[in-house]
């Protein structure tokens, strides 16, 4: 159980394209998730947290427009990046929580490449 | 501000031996969850171990164990009989037990087992 998947696994696109992430909660539904950043070698950096039909609440230094999350239910949030440039290149994870508990379960991960 | 500190960037360990991994963390919460995570070279994020901060009996997962001690804020890991398999980033992660359920990671331990 508790399983989470987020498609594509990988992409590349052109820089000036906008690019989206889903990320779907497989066998629960999920009341918060999450979206991290991973860069080589690094932590996973908090982006923005997610609660089904609300708006997301962004970490400092995150762009709202760049990185747009839709959490439309729940089972199912989106992170658009819109305008990719190469600095936007990274591994995108995104984390599912259930209500009434603490623990976050994990997508697989897409690695975004911008040319 | 809630942290959580890895001092050990890197480590290595020979095949069937044990090795500790060291996590420390400040916080002024009296209840909390504490995470031991793996990221093998997949990325997919594979929760090792959990503790919750009231209970004061060491959580313990097979192989996997570790060392609690509210009093110091240190959270460690023991891997026994480590395994070519257990080479990974492992990341030690914090939450509060109310409030967003963000975690709050630390900047990981790159372990290697050695054949």
């Amino acid at each position: 159980g508790a399983v989470v998947s987020q498609h594509p696994s990988w992409v590349i696109c052109k820089s000036g394209t906008s690019v989206k992430i889903e990320c779907r909660s497989l066998d629960f539904q999920a009341t918060t998730m999450f979206w991290y950043r991973q860069f080589p070698k690094q932590s996973l950096m908090l982006m923005a947290t997610s609660n089904e039909g609300s708006k997301a609440t962004y970490e400092q230094g995150v762009e709202k427009d760049k990185f747009l999350i839709n959490h439309a239910s729940l089972t199912l949030s989106t992170l658009t990046v819109t305008s990719a440039h190469p600095e936007d290149s990274s591994f995108y994870i995104c984390s599912a929580r259930v209500a009434g508990m603490n623990e976050q379960f994990f997508g697989p991960g897409t690695r975004l490449t911008v040319l | 501000a809630q942290t959580v500190t890895q001092s050990q960037p890197e480590m290595s360990v020979q095949e069937a031996e044990t090795v500790t991994l060291s996590c420390t963390y400040d916080t002024s919460e009296n209840n909390y969850y504490l995470f031991w995570y793996k990221q093998p070279p997949s990325r997919q994020m594979i929760l090792v171990i959990r503790q919750e901060a009231y209970k004061q009996q060491n959580a313990t997962e097979n192989r996997f164990s570790v060392n609690f001690q509210k009093a110091a804020k240190s959270f460690s890991l023991k891997i026994s009989d480590s395994q070519l398999g257990d080479t990974a980033m492992y990341f030690c992660a914090f939450t509060p037990t109310s409030g967003t359920y963000k975690y709050i990671f630390g900047t990981g331990t790159r372990l290697k087992v050695l054949a």
